[in-house]
């Protein structure tokens, strides 16, 4: 495997539930970016970690949403009673940490019900 | 104003035409420049990159970035029907180039 995986790829949440998106960098990659993006929106950048720190978190809503990428597994995005504001796609980047290039993964696409 | 705009589109074009690609941006320190393309449901991926000012072919692709006008175009020739996706725009700074703006993005058809 060459490349960033997201998993789950699709995720059904009821209002008031958690979600868990789960992010595997690409193999060297130490580096990692999440988005959100809605339908007619662009990526809007949430928060940048390296391993078992947060970088730059000022994309992130102040309550609800916390990001952690820890020595050992994917970095986790997660969303702590959703609300249906929350239903888009979330899209990880990541990238080897010398260069601007960020590769992405094929996203988890979120839905509140 | 937004830091990076991009006409949404939707953009349609017959096979074989030349597509233009266009972004504003108001951050005149923006230094890297790239264009990813993005299928439906997909990741977007990236196509190309410049730094500062100047022209960058690859194939049928061509970027060209005006830092004067703080004005990027990405120019398609001959274009295909697996061209049609969404082309995000972005764009970073030299000092800190983790943070990549993007622009919305435009809706490209290239009709057969």
């Amino acid at each position: 495997n060459a490349g960033v995986m997201q998993n789950p790829r699709h995720l059904v949440r009821r209002r008031g539930q958690e979600a868990r998106l789960r992010c595997s960098p690409m193999k060297g990659h130490s580096h990692v970016y999440w988005y959100r993006q809605l339908p007619e929106e662009g990526l809007k950048f949430m928060v940048y970690l390296q391993k078992e720190n947060i970088i730059d978190e000022s994309g992130m809503p102040k309550e609800r949403f916390s990001a952690e990428f820890p020595k050992e597994g994917p970095s986790i995005l997660r969303i702590q009673q959703v609300v249906r504001g929350d239903s888009a796609a979330y899209f990880c980047a990541t990238s080897g940490g010398d260069s601007y290039e960020q590769y992405f993964g094929p996203g988890t696409r979120l839905t509140v019900t | 104003q937004k830091e990076v705009e991009q006409d949404p589109g939707p953009l349609s074009v017959p096979e074989g035409a030349i597509v233009s690609l266009n972004c504003t941006y108001s951050n005149s320190a923006f230094q890297y420049f790239m264009w990813y393309r993005q299928y439906s449901r997909k990741g977007p991926e990236l196509l190309m990159y410049t730094y500062s000012s100047g022209n960058k072919e690859d194939g049928r692709f061509t970027a060209q970035v005006d830092k004067s006008s703080k004005y990027i175009s990405l120019f398609i020739r001959d274009s295909q029907p697996s061209d049609s996706a969404t082309y995000l725009c972005a764009m970073t700074l030299a000092t800190n180039y983790d943070k990549v703006i993007f622009g919305p993005g435009t809706s490209l058809s290239v009709i057969p």
